[in-house]
């Protein structure tokens, strides 16, 4: 299906265990971006990559490591989770000279 | 830091009236400042966005109005309908031009009351 997917969209996972989320996009945007969104801070970016095989950090990106090795997919890892990274995590893409990002659905993470 | 905030977290008005949804920025880069619409268990909708060298742009029943000198943004909705009921973001793509992503704030929900 056309559009920006997010999968898994519900995971329970243990402290310290690593987890990957999942984001492909059929557009072939340019840029992609990760963002948690948290009670009283809103939407906060994690990583962002500007084309395949380039990616930077983001405001809050201690504890992740991203890749992007195909222009459509950008997973997330949390290397050893922790009870604070419980979140919603949404991915995004943007198209080049756009500044409209596309939101996939959200993965809800709780780390235990 | 540089921020982006919202007045308001909850806004409450009646079907048909208008809805104002404001924010204040403080990053005087940003070329550009965009409005989300996000519904429960959603992920957020661009609604519209606005040039920096602009005051107002109109949309579909939306306008947003953009004040620099006091560094402030609002979203006004016409003629409200339980389909706007709600969490709006204000945003701003800050002086990368949205290439190392957008600075969000908190929100403010709209709830719409028949």
């Amino acid at each position: 299906d056309a559009g920006i997917t997010q999968s898994p969209r519900y995971k329970i996972t243990e402290t310290g265990r690593q987890v990957t989320l999942m984001c492909h996009q059929t557009w072939s945007h340019s840029y992609m971006f990760w963002y948690r969104q948290d009670l009283g801070h809103g939407l906060r970016l994690i990583y962002y990559s500007a084309a395949a095989d380039i990616t930077d950090k983001g405001e809050v990106s201690d504890g992740y490591v991203v890749s992007r090795s195909k222009t459509e997919n950008f997973p997330l890892t949390l290397e050893s989770a922790t009870r604070s990274q419980t979140s919603v995590y949404f991915c995004a893409s943007t198209g080049q000279g756009s500044t409209e990002a596309f939101f996939g659905q959200g993965t809800r993470l709780t780390v235990v | 830091g540089e921020s982006v905030g919202l007045h308001l977290p909850t806004l409450s008005v009646q079907e048909g009236d208008n809805s104002i949804i404001n924010c204040a920025y403080s990053n005087s880069a940003s070329d550009y400042f965009i409005w989300y619409k996000q519904e429960s268990g959603k992920g957020p909708q661009f609604i519209i966005d606005i040039r920096s060298n602009m005051d107002k742009r109109q949309g579909q029943r939306v306008t947003v109005l953009l004040n620099k000198t006091v560094k402030h943004l609002s979203l006004q909705i016409a003629a409200t309908q339980p389909g706007d009921s709600a969490v709006y973001f204000c945003a701003e793509n800050g002086s990368g031009g949205g290439a190392d992503g957008l600075t969000f704030g908190k929100g403010t929900h709209l709830i719409i009351q028949p």
